[in-house]
């Protein structure tokens, strides 16, 4: 979905869909992104992370893509599950250390039984 | 192996008043970074600290907010005279530092203002 104001992107998909999560990076030289998951009233848990000498990565039911050409990253669910029903943060860093990160916005996702 | 902890889970507090926000880092993470979230929006850094120093605090308001990484004790967020605009869920993460820096969120604390 598209962003409007404050409002979040919004994906809602079936249990048992694929769900594909996008997110637009800005800056050319991060070498290191990662994807995080909240859960209502919870912190960001890790999901995935990947760094720019690949363009793909695989981990449990989920992938992550970078084209490094039109800065784009994305997360792949498989088979999604109403437990991955959260909000999907991408990061970078933004500075020297890992850990000062830059957050996107987030992406709602809702999965139906 | 406790997560990192973060106390209260939930504080109101009225106008002026000050706020104090706790974070226990994981065991053996010698670093520890505080970001702010704002109702749908995304995680705002705020500071980076490790023990006794405080590494990065550019993303801390210019006045009533500080922080603290003691030799001994958890990590202190203070924000005073809070006003309303200060209502935000305020988060904790910790690394182990030496090259791995992958994050550690605690489940945050819910600042109300009042």
């Amino acid at each position: 979905g598209e962003s409007v104001g404050l409002h979040l992107p919004t994906l809602s998909v079936q249990e048992g869909d694929n769900s594909i999560i996008n997110c637009a990076y800005s800056n050319s030289a991060s070498d290191y992104f990662i994807w995080y998951k909240q859960e209502s009233g919870k912190g960001p848990q890790f999901i995935i992370d990947i760094r720019s000498n690949m363009d793909k990565r695989q981990g449990q039911r989920v992938t992550v893509l970078l084209n490094k050409t039109v800065k784009h990253l994305s997360l792949q669910i498989a088979a999604t599950q109403p437990g991955d029903s959260a909000v999907y943060f991408c990061a970078e860093p933004a500075g020297t250390s890992y850990g000062k990160l830059t957050f996107g916005q987030g992406t709602i996702l809702t999965v139906h039984p | 192996n406790a997560g990192v902890m973060q106390n209260p889970r939930h504080l109101v507090r009225r106008r002026g008043q000050e706020a104090r926000l706790r974070c226990s880092p994981m065991k053996g993470h010698s670093h520890v970074y505080w970001y702010r979230q704002l109702p749908e929006e995304g995680l705002k850094f705020m500071v980076y600290l490790q023990k006794e120093n405080i590494i990065d605090e550019s993303g801390m308001p210019k006045e009533r907010f500080s922080a603290e990484f003691p030799k001994e004790g958890p990590s202190i967020l203070r924000i005073q005279q809070v006003v309303r605009g200060d209502s935000a869920a305020y988060f904790c993460a910790s690394s182990p530092g030496f090259g791995n820096e992958k994050l550690f969120f605690g489940s945050g604390t819910q600042l109300s203002v009042l």
